[in-house]
């Protein structure tokens, strides 16, 4: 099993500040995913990133894949308190199985 | 179906009975994932099935848990002898073929054992 390490675990922050999640593994992934999960939820893909050094932008949501393909970064610029949720990552590796990390949760204080 | 769909979505049993957790995954997805979440935790694999063969069953954490999937669609996971330590949410995700794994999940079978 591939080990998916995100930190922090825990990050609250004002409305309007921005930050950055990190995932790290020693494993090389084919491709890399981020999802949001809200409560009660399952987790919902944001975006998927396939090559290394990747950069994909979704509204305030930056993601970098990293050159050697174990790594990853998420920094959402100027949180909103609609951002909150728990952040996963997720590798693929192989035929198509899917590791997650151990996810980051994040709160936004209006 | 439009989504990935799980059964039952809440779960109430006493220790020592059987549960089985149903998955219902989008037509044409040939990949089915079965994870554990416990409370405010991350994902724990659990088993991953490419049609009806399961080439990764690493994750299930004892011989109690078990899972099955039939026609390359509908999938089962069976806890035996529940414990308390089993109570958590039980997600499932599909994925289709040619893709890059990308995960629709299901809301989940939240699994309480008293």
């Amino acid at each position: 099993t591939q080990l998916l390490e995100q930190s922090p675990q825990f990050l609250s922050i004002q409305e309007g500040e921005n930050l950055t999640v990190y995932c790290n593994s020693s494993s090389v992934f084919s491709s890399l995913q981020w999802y949001r999960q809200e409560p009660g939820e399952g987790p919902v893909l944001l975006v998927t990133v396939v090559t290394g050094g990747e950069v994909k932008k979704l509204k305030r949501l930056t993601f970098q894949f990293g050159d050697a393909r174990k790594d990853s970064s998420l920094h959402i610029t100027a949180a909103q308190p609609g951002d909150t949720g728990l952040y996963l990552c997720a590798g693929a590796a192989g035929a198509n199985n899917l590791f997650f990390g151990t996810g980051t949760r994040l709160t936004v204080i209006p | 179906g439009a989504g990935v769909s799980q059964s039952p979505s809440n779960k109430v049993t006493e220790k020592g009975k059987d549960v089985e957790l149903r998955c219902d995954p989008i037509s044409g997805h040939t990949a089915l994932y079965w994870y554990r979440q416990s409370l405010g935790q991350g994902l724990e694999f659990l088993i991953y099935f490419q049609g009806n063969s399961a080439p990764d069953k690493s994750g299930l954490p004892s011989d109690r848990f078990s899972a099955e999937r039939t026609g390359g669609s509908v999938s089962t996971l069976t806890i035996q002898r529940t414990q308390q330590e089993d109570s958590a949410v039980y997600l499932c995700a599909s994925s289709y073929p040619g893709g890059y794994a990308e995960a629709f999940f299901g809301q989940g079978t939240r699994l309480t054992v008293v």
